[in-house]
């Protein structure tokens, strides 16, 4: 069963940093693209950041390029998004996600439950 | 950037009604077009892929159908598992953009 947890979560200030972390399993980590999607407290879905499998193309939204940077590590199957001058729009969920086949053209189908981070003084 | 277009925002229907949501892209994005449906408190749940496959164990009472620029989610029967929040989203090329949402209620 694949299965997607997130963790690492929580209340920072602005200005600071966070580091989530997405535990996968039941699959081939490395064979797969992976996304951060967000969701901000009763609005609806942004899409972060993309990595190949390799770590060879990332891909980022223009809210958090420079800010925001996803790596893997594929030895320990885990993605993760480090968060730095973080800021109060940044504030929601934080899902990440696997692509449903091994190539680029195709949409996330898995899905963690995803963790809150909450940017106030 | 490719921008994504819901519509309608929301919408009240029945049980057993047909629902259409529609999706436009200000450019064609071919059929590089996801829906998804989403529960409060729940991660997305992938329904359609390629505009048009139905994802697998999704009810065929869903169904996707377009290309280019216009896109539309169909629900044949509407059932009461199937109140929720609806989105599309573009996979051509980055910016994965999402739609704002369509959130279907109970009439």
């Amino acid at each position: 069963e694949v299965q997607l947890v997130e963790s690492g979560g929580g209340l920072v200030q602005p200005g600071g940093s966070l580091r989530l972390s997405c535990a996968a399993s039941g699959f081939t980590f490395s064979s797969y693209w992976m996304s951060w999607v967000r969701q901000a407290p009763g609005k609806g879905l942004e899409w972060v950041a993309n990595i190949h499998p390799d770590e060879s193309e990332k891909y980022y939204v223009d809210s958090v390029r420079g800010r925001f940077a996803v790596s893997r590590d594929n030895a320990k199957n885990l993605l993760y998004l480090q968060m730095n001058s973080l800021r109060v729009e940044d504030t929601a969920v934080y899902y990440c996600a696997r692509f449903r086949s091994t190539t680029w053209s195709s949409p996330p189908d898995c899905w963690g439950q995803g963790t809150l981070v909450t940017v106030s003084s | 950037d490719i921008q994504m277009t819901q519509s309608p925002s929301s919408l009240s229907a029945s049980v057993g009604d047909r629902v259409t949501i529609s999706c436009r892209a200000t450019q064609d994005i071919s059929t590089y077009l996801a829906w998804y449906q989403q529960k409060p408190g729940k991660p997305p749940n992938l329904l359609i892929y390629a505009a048009s496959t139905l994802q697998s164990g999704v009810p065929s009472r869903f169904s996707g159908s377009g290309s280019g620029t216009d896109f539309t989610l169909t629900i044949s029967s509407l059932q009461p598992e199937d109140f929720a929040t609806y989105y599309c989203q573009k996979y051509s090329s980055a910016p994965w953009t999402f739609g704002q949402g369509t959130k279907v209620e109970i009439k």
